[in-house]
């Protein structure tokens, strides 16, 4: 969906460097999100943000940080990459408490 | 526990046959149900949603599904496949009491001509 981006789209990085990810979206929601995928597993929740000021951890938010700059961007942090941070990290939004989420294209994170 | 359940890893179907992707939930409170489809290097896309109402819920693309509270299930239905659905399916139910949605592992869907 063109209208929530992520860059970079493919990132490949070394154990131990601090790496950024970043969502900006255009679709005016209040809600986003941070989610990891790995095969078999499905999509699982790192962080969710419901404002600027709201934060919140999910599922598997050890060895990861994030910031809310603005409504619009969302952004995730490795402080510290290790190879099992290795996947694909779709950011999402959505306008509602239950509502459908978009997602952007995905980063395809490799850590050697 | 809260949780969504997809049996199949992989549904062959044989292009122009009717495909059955299969889903069940575990979770507390009123479900609110989600289909997402996912082509290769593409992101999540939105299918169908069941809030409440009326158990075959219409979709994108001609997908449909069917809510049965009794089986706890939400069954991806197309009633003939094109090769073009081939794609990883995703199954996702909101969980109030987490304030989160819950993915199901996946399904890849192939279509055979």
């Amino acid at each position: 969906d063109a209208d929530v981006t992520q860059t970079p789209r493919n990132r490949i990085t070394k154990t131990g460097k601090r790496i950024m990810l970043e969502c900006s979206q255009t679709k005016g929601h209040d809600r986003m999100y941070w989610y990891r995928q790995d095969p078999g597993l499905g999509l699982r929740l790192i962080y969710y943000s419901f404002d600027v000021k709201d934060i919140n951890k999910g599922e598997i938010s050890d060895g990861y940080s994030v910031s809310r700059q603005a409504q619009a961007k969302f952004s995730l942090s490795l402080e510290s990459a290790i190879p099992n941070q290795t996947a694909l990290y779709f950011c999402a939004t959505s306008d509602l408490r239950v509502d459908t989420q978009y997602f952007g294209p995905g980063t395809r994170l490799t850590v050697l | 526990a809260q949780s969504v359940a997809q049996p199949e890893d992989q549904v062959n179907v044989a292009e122009g046959n009717p495909l059955t992707v299969k889903c069940t939930y575990s979770v507390s409170g009123n479900p609110y149900l989600f289909w997402y489809v996912q082509y290769p290097n593409r992101g999540l896309q939105f299918l169908l949603k069941y809030i409440t109402g009326d158990n075959l819920v219409k979709g994108s693309y001609g997908f449909e599904a069917e809510f049965n509270k009794s089986q706890t299930s939400f069954h991806l239905k197309k009633p003939s496949a094109l090769v073009s659905d081939s794609a990883l399916y995703f199954c996702a139910a909101f969980s109030g009491g987490y304030n989160k949605l819950i993915f199901g592992a996946g399904t890849r869907l192939a279509v055979h001509p």
